[in-house]
Order: structure tokens, then sequence, then C-alpha cells
């Protein structure tokens, strides 16, 4: 079966760091991905990780273990902008990348 | 920055009818993808489209559902008597293709929120 999780919601201080985690099991594997989506538009692509390892990009980070079917995405530096659902996916084989429910992030003042 | 487009943006159909959901892809991408999303549910893969043809689709893409890429711009995703569950935002995606720098980022259209009555 084709299995992600991440929690649905978390909330966060603006200028805080926050560090949302999925975890996936999936009958194949070619790389992860991490998508922001505000509410009533497209997801938008984030990071991308196939090798284990932090990739850093400005204030988000996202880190993959292969042998644990693990991610994080780290944001820094929280901004009210940055409220909005974050996608966790990966690209199981040749041409299917399935998403998981996605964790709605709360930035207050 | 070239995007991917899509129309009609809302459509409302009866149960029953046919809808055709419009989509122009980036000009020089190759695979082609359709997802829909039931509101506030996760983005579920339908679909994907490479050389002229289906190359995996899911349980949810039955015999109702069809895609066509008529031309060399538009790739189209035919639902042919809609129901009630029909009803999401249903997103078109491509994507570059599979070169050693891509990543397989897919570029999503801005969605066609289908409402069925």
């Amino acid at each position: 079966g084709q299995n992600i999780d991440q929690p649905t919601e978390m909330t966060a201080t603006e200028g805080a760091i926050v560090q949302i985690n999925c975890t996936y099991q999936t009958s194949g594997f070619n790389g992860l991905f991490w998508y922001q989506q505000h509410a009533g538009e497209a997801p938008t692509f984030l990071s991308y990780n196939v090798l284990d390892g932090l990739e850093e990009k400005g204030r988000f980070s996202s880190f993959l273990s292969r042998s644990k079917g693990y991610s994080y995405l780290l944001l820094k530096e929280l901004q009210m902008k940055d409220s909005a659902s974050y996608l966790c996916a990966v690209l199981t084989g040749g041409f299917k990348t399935i998403f998981g429910a996605g964790t709605r992030l709360f930035v207050k003042a | 920055e070239p995007e991917v487009t899509q129309t009609p943006s809302h459509q409302v159909t009866q149960m029953g009818q046919e809808v055709i959901l419009r989509c122009v892809p980036i000009s020089n991408h190759l695979y082609f993808y359709w997802y829909r999303q039931i509101l506030g549910q996760k983005v579920e893969f339908l679909v994907s489209f490479y050389n002229n043809e289906i190359s995996e689709k899911s349980e949810i893409f039955d015999d109702q559902f069809s895609v066509e890429r008529p031309d060399g711009s538009n790739f189209t995703l035919k639902i042919r008597s809609t129901k009630l569950e029909d009803s999401a935002m249903y997103f078109c995606a491509s994507e570059t293709g599979r070169y050693i720098a891509n990543t397989g980022e897919l570029f999503f259209g801005e969605g066609s929120r289908l409402t069925v009555l």
C-alpha cells in the first residue's frame, strides 16, 4: 500500500522555527517533495530530496532519511504569509507523485 | 514566467452530463498530469500522460474518465457522465522531463472547480 503521514495542524509564532514531519511507506521511491498550498490555490514547489541529508533553500530546509522513510520540512524566521498547508509528496515510480493530506500551519503574531 | 493555464476556472453541471476540462501545459514540458482535490481533502493522483499515451492511472480514473492531447498545446480531461462525488478542484500539472538535472517538480495550473448538482 501507499501511505504518507503528516500532522494535520500546527501553530507557531512569527519569527520562530517550525519543523513539519512526514513519514512514508510507498511501493517505490524516486524522490520526496514538499509543496506549499495556500487556501483555494494550487500547490507550489518548495523542495526536493532524493538522497539522504539536508537540502537548504533560504528560509526553508528539507531533510530525508530513506532508511527510516522519514522527512521533515524546516521553516525558519516564520512570517505571517507562511500560514498555509504544507504537502509532503513522493514520486513513487516513473510517472506518479502521491501526496500526503497536508499539514495546515497557522502562524500567529 | 511560463505557467500552466486551465479553463474553465469554475463549472457547474447537472449529474449525468459530460464535462471537459482544458489545460495548456508549459510549452517545453513533456509529462502531463491530472490531479483532483475534494474540498478539505488531499490532492489525489488521477492520471499521467507522456508521449501521447497514458503512463499511469489511479483507481479513481475509471471508464468515465478520459484524457486527450488533441494538438500540440492542449491537454484535456473528459468526464463522460458526472456524479455528485466528482465535485472537486481538478488540477492539471506538467513537468519538464527526466533529465539528470531535473527533479520531477510539478508545475500546477490554478485549477478548475467542478460542481455537480
